[in-house]
């Protein structure tokens, strides 16, 4: 079975620039979850998908952060514009959720560097 | 909402040792209980979970207690090897959001 994918695995950009991440979730996971990694910390859940619908999208910086899940499967988290301190890793998971089956499954991340 | 703190931030240990990360959580209503093993520039892996009906689970090395009652849940890992070398995370489900909340994290590290 393939795991969740993210691409890009790095991004280096200067601040107030725009910055996009793709994820591609396990195949028939309803859940799907973006969080954002600081370093020496654990993952802080950033917007919450189920489906194509947004569950919980409190933590979000709106002002800044968008996402979206088009079509209940692929996801892409937005930055516009940046700051230094969205430094950090974006991982991005996805859960079955049906009946009893709410395993939780990560991505490698994107590690973005903010300069 | 939930609150999930993991101690000690730090541990380590000579190869062969034992090593016991703890968790507590605040909300009674969380009901899912993971375990996550993040090696460097890696994502976090899912090593072992428990649920909330259940007081122990072991998985070869690794085992997870979970004491309800204390709201707290910890991992042993035993006959500790080099590559047990990682930062641990635990985290707790909220009964019906699927949302989960994330301890700091424990860095291990396994001397040889």
């Amino acid at each position: 079975e393939a795991g969740v994918a993210q691409s890009p695995r790095y991004k280096i950009i200067e601040k107030r620039q725009s910055v996009a991440f793709w994820c591609n979730p396990i195949s028939g996971h309803a859940t799907l979850y973006w969080y954002q990694q600081i370093l020496g910390q654990g993952p802080k859940l950033l917007i919450q998908f189920q489906n194509n619908g947004v569950v919980d999208d409190s933590q979000l910086p709106k002002d800044r952060f968008s996402a979206e899940r088009l079509k209940g499967v692929d996801s892409t988290l937005k930055i516009q514009p940046a700051k230094l301190e969205d430094s950090a890793v974006y991982l991005c998971a996805s859960s079955l959720s049906r009946g009893d089956s709410y395993e939780q499954y990560f991505g490698p991340g994107t590690r973005l560097t903010v300069t | 909402g939930e609150n999930v703190e993991q101690h000690p931030s730090t541990l380590s240990v000579q190869e062969g040792d034992s090593a016991v990360i703890k968790c507590t959580y605040s909300d009674s209503a969380s009901n899912y209980f993971p375990w996550y093993k993040q090696e460097l520039g890696k994502g976090p892996q899912l090593i072992i979970d428990i649920r909330s009906n259940v007081g122990e689970k072991k998985d070869q090395r690794i085992a997870v207690t979970l004491n309800k009652t204390a709201k707290h849940f910890s991992l042993h890992i035993t006959e500790t090897q080099p590559e047990d070398s990682a930062v641990y995370f635990c985290a707790a489900r909220r009964y019906n959001f699927n949302k989960f909340y994330f301890g700091s994290g424990t860095k291990l590290n396994v001397k040889p």
